[in-house]
């Protein structure tokens, strides 16, 4: 079966550290999401890209954040530097579509990150 | 904007009662309407979708959902659960006129029990 994989599955680091977490997306899919899930805010959009190029990450703390498509097999979110509050899960999602009615999203397993 | 709002944090059932689990959105624009279920320790999958026709639609491991123009609202329901039903529902919304933009609730745990 053909899924997302994202890497690493849980991370603990200090404050102040940098943090990488990465995407393979499912192959030709070319749309991809990052998505950060919180008890207090639910699922948050952070990032979508579509054909590599960055369309939306108006939901992305600037200052500290960071996602990019370096080729279309990879995305990666990085945060830099870390704080507790960024502690959350990190979902990565793709998909293949132009328009929304035929959006289907497929989710990875997600990276639990832990900010000491 | 669009805003969507699921009123019950958990819903406890014994295996093999009905349930339903409640969604209602808000929005200035039309909207396609999604239910997407997380078991544990995993990532969303779709469960159905809402584009157009027919207001009651039927998604995987028998539930289904039904659409409400004048309510605003796509309940997802079960006629009959089961423990392995146990998961957190999410029920999201994209504009029509947006190409991309989910925008989930804030989920309903499905807690079965036997």
């Amino acid at each position: 079966d053909a899924r997302v994989t994202q890497t690493p599955r849980h991370k603990v680091t200090e404050m102040g550290q940098e943090v990488t977490m990465r995407c393979q997306p499912i192959l030709g899919h070319n749309t991809v999401f990052w998505y950060r899930q919180t008890m207090m805010q639910g699922l948050e959009l952070l990032a979508y890209f579509r054909n590599r190029a960055p369309l939306d990450d108006s939901g992305m703390p600037k200052d500290r954040f960071s996602a990019e498509m370096p080729d279309a097999t990879l995305a990666t979110l990085k945060i830099q530097p870390s704080e507790p509050r960024d502690s959350a899960v990190y979902f990565c999602a793709s998909g293949l579509a132009q328009t929304a009615k035929n959006e289907k999203l497929f989710f990875g397993s997600g990276t639990q990150l832990s900010v000491l | 904007a669009q805003s969507v709002t699921q009123l019950d944090s958990q819903v406890p059932v014994f295996e093999e009662a009905p349930v339903e689990l409640r969604c209602n959105y808000s929005s200035s624009v039309s909207v396609y309407l999604f239910w997407y279920v997380q078991y544990p320790n995993q990532g969303l999958q779709l469960l159905l979708k809402y584009l157009s026709g027919s207001t009651l639609v039927k998604g995987i491991n028998g539930f289904e959902a039904e659409f409400n123009k004048s309510q605003t609202s796509f309940h997802l329901r079960k006629p009959s659960v089961h423990i392995s039903d146990t998961a957190e529902y999410f029920c999201a919304v994209t504009p029509m006129d947006s190409s991309y933009k989910l925008i989930f609730g804030s989920g309903t745990r499905l807690l079965v029990r036997p």
